[in-house]
């Protein structure tokens, strides 16, 4: 079956701009996890949802940062007004409700010039 | 302090060779531990989960050891195909925290 699936894989913005990441969770997963890696790091928690419900918003680095998964599936992450420190791989996760087995997307690189 | 703690290598071992990698966590309240591998540019997959009576699967054996707040994941008869980053990860009120991961070169 299908996997995690993340877009845009790629995201150059410029500082300032919004930008918008989606990610699609395997089906029937209900929850989904956002994570951000830089370069030779491990994946950093940010948030994560159980169904519709964002159940822990403390990796959120600041209030520019924020996630929806409004219908309980597909799930945005949303940074207003980027900031060059904003660049790295996000990732996002999903797994069975209190599953141990999280299975990752292939990651959002975004880039902010 | 962060969560998990791992030594980042590399480690650089010939085909054959065992090879082993710690980490530590700071919450003692942590719930569940695993080892997850990263290919180059690849997301993160599950290795294998850590149980507190140790487990092993195939090559690979995990062990636990609560009261020290330390993991451990030992590769027996190391492949090329093993080459990787082997991320520490422990979940603790349903957040799962990762350490920096550690990068394994197996040489021919």
């Amino acid at each position: 079956g299908a996997g995690v699936s993340q877009s845009p894989r790629y995201k150059v913005t410029k500082r300032g701009q919004d930008v918008a990441l989606r990610c699609d969770p395997i089906s029937g997963h209900v929850s989904l996890y956002w994570y951000r890696q830089a370069l030779g790091q491990g994946p950093e928690f940010l948030t994560y949802f159980n169904y519709e419900a964002q159940q822990d918003k403390s990796g959120l680095p600041n209030d520019r940062f924020s996630a929806e998964r409004p219908e309980g599936s597909i799930s945005t992450l949303t940074i207003q007004r980027t900031e060059q420190r904003d660049s790295a791989m996000y990732r996002c996760a999903s797994s069975l409700l209190g599953g141990h087995e999280q299975y990752f997307g292939p990651g959002t690189r975004l880039t902010v010039t | 302090r962060k969560e998990v703690e791992q030594d980042p290598g590399p480690f650089n071992v010939p085909e054959g060779a065992t090879v082993a990698f710690n980490c530590t966590y700071s919450n003692s309240a942590s719930q569940s531990f695993f080892w997850y591998r990263q290919d180059c540019r690849k997301e993160p997959k599950l290795l294998m989960s850590v149980y507190s009576s140790g487990n092993e699967d195939g090559r690979f054996t995990a062990q636990l050891n609560r009261a020290s707040q330390y993991i451990s994941l030992l590769i027996r008869d190391s492949k090329l195909s093993d080459s990787a980053t082997y991320l520490c990860v422990v979940k603790g009120f349903n957040k799962f925290y990762f350490g920096s991961g550690t990068k394994l070169n197996v040489k021919p």
